[in-house]
């Protein structure tokens, strides 16, 4: 069954530290990874997406990487600041017409 | 399983103009997405509806984009006053999500491609 799976379900950390969300997936056959973020309120945004041959890709204090052989992706904030506190999605296509989401981390960041 | 539908396929349509979009999604899903995609790039979240609220909406959308889906089935995005930077593919999900699941699975349609000229 495809399915992705995201830990922790809620993480909080003071402003300054750095954390990592982890993203789970057992989706076949597989092309490419995505992580969003998704403020309070608002739909998600897109941060990276990561194909096959990448194991790590990196947008500012963002930092993805992925383990096509074992399934498993991360998210590492550095720095965080207040800004970063929102949800964070995995989400992993089937095909063009099928996503998989997982529900998110939803990461605090208190100053 | 007959899939995510929408029409028109494609729209061609001159600065200024309005558009509407339709989708038709898988039947008895709850939640029903709008996308706006460029060549390259993924899926845009726009707005999602649970049955018929619409829950979220992103800063994407501008007040001249509105969507509908009054009784939580078919959906409808109008744009007004078409810009050229509207130029994109827009593309409907459908998902059924029961309380304490943890992942959506998302069923796209094959996109509504507007051009403005």
């Amino acid at each position: 069954k495809n399915q992705v799976e995201q830990s922790p379900q809620s993480l909080i950390i003071l402003e300054g530290k750095n954390c990592t969300l982890q993203c789970n997936y057992t989706v076949s056959p597989f092309s490419n990874l995505r992580w969003y973020k998704q403020d309070t309120g608002r739909g998600p945004v897109s941060l990276t997406i990561m194909t096959f041959s990448e194991n790590t890709k990196s947008n500012g204090r963002y930092t993805a990487t992925l383990d096509a052989d074992t399934k498993q992706s991360s998210l590492h904030i550095t720095a965080s600041q207040l800004s970063d506190s929102a949800s964070y999605i995995c989400v992993v296509p089937v095909r063009t017409d099928k996503l998989i989401f997982g529900t998110g981390t939803r990461l605090q960041v208190f100053p | 399983d007959t899939g995510v539908s929408q029409n028109p396929r494609h729209k061609i349509t001159k600065r200024g103009q309005n558009v509407t979009f339709r989708c038709d999604p898988i039947s008895e899903h709850n939640r029903l997405y709008w996308y706006r995609q460029t060549l390259g790039q993924g899926p845009e979240f726009l707005t999602y509806f649970q049955n018929e609220a619409q829950l979220e909406k992103s800063r994407l959308l501008s007040d001249r984009f509105s969507a509908e889906r009054p009784e939580g089935s078919i959906s409808t995005l109008t744009i007004q006053r078409t810009e050229q930077r509207d130029s994109a593919m827009y593309r409907c999900a459908s998902s059924l999500v029961a309380s304490g699941d943890y992942t959506d699975t998302q069923y796209f349609g094959p996109g509504t491609r507007l051009t403005v000229l």
